[in-house]
């Protein structure tokens, strides 16, 4: 079946404008995490997204950014006035979920974000 | 914030070549322990999840381990293929589902 689709796979964008990625999960995947990759570091941990739960933002780097999840499935990352620290891969990754942290997660394809 | 570290950084091996890697996590509410493979211009893949102490999974080549009362996880392949070239990523979650990962340990298996 599908895959985590992610979209743009690239984007390019000047300082100071705002951008949108996009998150298309695995159907039926309750849970939904995003995350970023900058130049040299692993993974980091952005947001959570659990059913209709209330999202776990805890993880996001700054008031500039902001996700949500329409009707539980398809999600969207903001950026508002980026920054070029702001340049990364961000992945998207979705799991069967219900609240267990023992379930794999399948990963997107990722949107490489550059920032100039 | 949960401490996750993977080493060795990079390691190349010989094809045939087995070999091992290191994850080592808090070993204090330990939840559960996953491996990635993430072959360059691909997704992360997973490879295994873990939950017990002691548990010990395998697929195909490759194989790991779980000691949760001391913090570490070993992934190891046998008789490495070029193929097995990649980015192997380990990543424990903490109470609330936010997962972190380790830097990951980079393979490349020379023909």
């Amino acid at each position: 079946g599908a895959g985590v689709s992610q979209s743009p796979s690239n984007k390019v964008t000047e300082k100071g404008k705002d951008v949108e990625l996009r998150c298309d999960p695995i159907s039926g995947h309750t849970a939904l995490y995003w995350y970023r990759q900058s130049l040299g570091q692993g993974l980091e941990f952005l947001i959570y997204f659990q059913g209709n739960s209330a999202p776990d933002k805890s993880g996001l780097p700054s008031d500039r950014f902001s996700a949500e999840r329409t009707g539980g499935s398809v999600s969207t990352l903001t950026i508002q006035r980026t920054q070029q620290e702001d340049s990364a891969v961000y992945l998207c990754a979705s799991s069967l979920g219900q609240g267990k942290s023992s379930y794999e997660q399948y990963f997107g394809p990722g949107t490489r974000l550059t920032v100039t | 914030i949960l401490n996750v570290e993977q080493s060795p950084q990079s390691l190349h091996v010989q094809e045939g070549d087995s070999t091992n890697f290191t994850c080592s996590f808090p070993s204090s509410n330990f939840y559960a322990l996953h491996w990635y493979r993430w072959e360059t211009a691909k997704s992360p893949e997973a490879l295994f999840v873990m939950t017990l102490n002691g548990d010990e999974k395998k697929k195909g080549r490759i194989s790991a381990t779980l000691n949760t009362k001391e913090g570490y996880s070993y992934l190891y392949i046998k008789g490495s293929q070029p193929e097995d070239s990649a980015t192997y990523l380990c990543a424990s979650p903490n109470t609330g589902n936010q997962f972190y990962f380790g830097t990951g340990t980079s393979l490349t298996v020379i023909p």
